[in-house]
């Protein structure tokens, strides 16, 4: 089982939707939670950087994290075509200081004007 | 500010050729990784370092080999290109955490633009 997994999609959407993008993790040490944007042909870009459990808004993103059940989510309202791009989910153990992130496969997500 | 800037960003290379890969950044970041994306397998850290002089093999090492002479910079080489090292190659930095036994948020990584490597 890999530490984390994110469903790839594609996921498309008509503009105005709201959308939901996950990944479960197995390893209860993670505490710090982020999720990149990444367009076509650039490298990834931070979105949303969460630490431990909880909510975090940032204009029209929501990050969700639930240690309990292993599951964080990023929502997007009112979608737009520019949120067209690659989401990837990343995650790291505070107690292991040299531990890299652990990145998901990421969710291609279309949205249709 | 450039944050993180690879070098070349496209490259096509015959099987049994060497070549370097080039990161810079200008964050004075402390950490410094390689990674590479393939279709189907996401983001996998090929090596990392963790300061000026220091480096760490990552999930997939194996016929990669890097170098932090100065803390800037992060090269990645190739000494014998193989078809399977064909892959969009991506550099992260980040600051390194503070402060021993006391919690502190993990800096998330900066990426640069990637280098697409094909070899035949």
């Amino acid at each position: 089982q890999k530490e984390v997994e994110q469903d790839p999609g594609p996921l498309s959407v008509p503009e105005g939707a709201i959308v939901s993008l996950n990944c479960t993790y197995s390893n209860s040490a993670f505490q710090y939670f982020m999720w990149y944007r990444q367009y076509s042909r650039k490298g990834p870009e931070l979105l949303m950087y969460t630490y431990s459990s909880g909510n975090k808004e940032d204009g029209r993103f929501t990050a969700q994290v639930d240690k309990s059940s292993k599951y964080i989510s990023l929502f997007i309202r009112d979608s737009q075509p520019s949120d067209s791009a690659t989401y990837l989910c990343a995650m790291s153990d505070r107690l292991s200081g040299n531990t890299p992130l652990v990145f998901g496969k990421g969710t291609r997500l279309s949205v249709i004007a | 500010n450039a944050g993180v800037t690879q070098t070349p960003k496209f490259r096509v290379l015959k099987t049994g050729q060497s070549m370097t890969l080039l990161c810079a950044q200008d964050m004075n970041h402390e950490y410094m990784y390689w990674y590479r994306q393939d279709p189907g397998m996401g983001l996998r850290l090929i090596h990392y370092s963790v300061g000026e002089g220091t480096t760490a093999k990552g999930e997939v090492p194996d016929g990669y080999n890097v170098s932090r002479l100065k803390k800037q910079n992060f090269l990645l080489g190739l000494e014998s290109a193989a078809p399977s090292q064909t892959s969009v190659y991506f550099c992260a930095s980040s600051y390194k955490l503070t402060g021993q036994g006391i919690v502190s948020r993990r800096q998330p990584q900066h990426f640069g633009d990637g280098t697409r490597l094909s070899i035949l």
